[in-house]
């Protein structure tokens, strides 16, 4: 099955500073790969995602690049502020012919942005 | 008007007693989910729906199961409850389609198993 991996489990930054994650995976089968946000005590969020079919993608502040062929994707915050400080999960999905897409998480980045 | 809606949000119970978490969801979506997030925050899909059907069945001790009497609701009943269940349980849905396949969350259900 599939199997993610993403690095750093810990990053904190200054505030204006740009933040990256960066996240394998292993099945090449894989076609989507979203990144989520989770506030303390707070639910996943979706923040950005990209398709097999593009390389970058990018949204404000956040930006997502896919490289295929290394089976790597990155996301990359901007001008990070306060509020950006939480848990980011990358995730790789195989989306199903019977419907739904099984999402296969990281193991999650704690971002901290500091003052 | 809660998208993906869970209950109870916490739920504490002793070793050996069973309990469910429900899940309802207005977005229309054919597809439900469950996952577990342990103490590490890891996050692992259980079990997934498509219009009631099951598709997706990881490997889940058998004292989990699912239940979608609809597409709108996913329920989650666990027998005989152990110390390792601890953890927070979350409902998902989703669409497929030709636009974002985004899942949306629950607000999650934090089970303490004492």
């Amino acid at each position: 099955g599939e199997n993610v991996e993403q690095h750093p489990s810990t990053l904190s930054v200054q505030e204006g500073d740009s933040a990256v994650i960066k996240c394998t995976y292993s099945d090449s089968a894989s076609n989507y790969f979203p990144w989520y946000k989770q506030e303390l005590g707070k639910r996943p969020q979706l923040i950005i995602d990209i398709r097999s079919n593009v390389g970058e993608k990018k949204d404000q502040r956040i930006a997502v690049t896919l490289n295929k062929t290394a089976k790597h994707f990155s996301l990359h915050i901007t001008e990070t502020q306060p509020e950006d400080s939480a848990v980011y999960f990358c995730a790789a999905s195989l989306i199903l012919t019977g419907g739904g897409n099984k999402l296969t998480f990281g193991t999650g980045t704690q971002l901290k942005v500091e003052l | 008007d809660t998208a993906v809606s869970q209950t109870p949000k916490y739920l504490v119970t002793q070793m050996g007693n069973d309990k469910s978490i429900k899940c309802e969801q207005n977005l229309g979506h054919d597809t439900m989910y469950w996952y577990k997030q342990d103490s590490k925050k890891f996050l692992k899909i259980m079990f997934s729906y498509n219009n009631k059907e099951l598709i997706i069945n990881e490997t889940v001790p058998n004292r989990f199961s699912p239940k979608s009497p609809d597409k709108a609701h996913l329920n989650l009943h666990i027998n005989s409850l152990e110390l390792g269940d601890s953890a927070v349980y979350f409902c998902a849905s989703s669409q497929l389609g030709q636009g974002s396949t985004e899942a949306f969350f629950g607000q999650g259900t934090r089970l303490t198993v004492v």
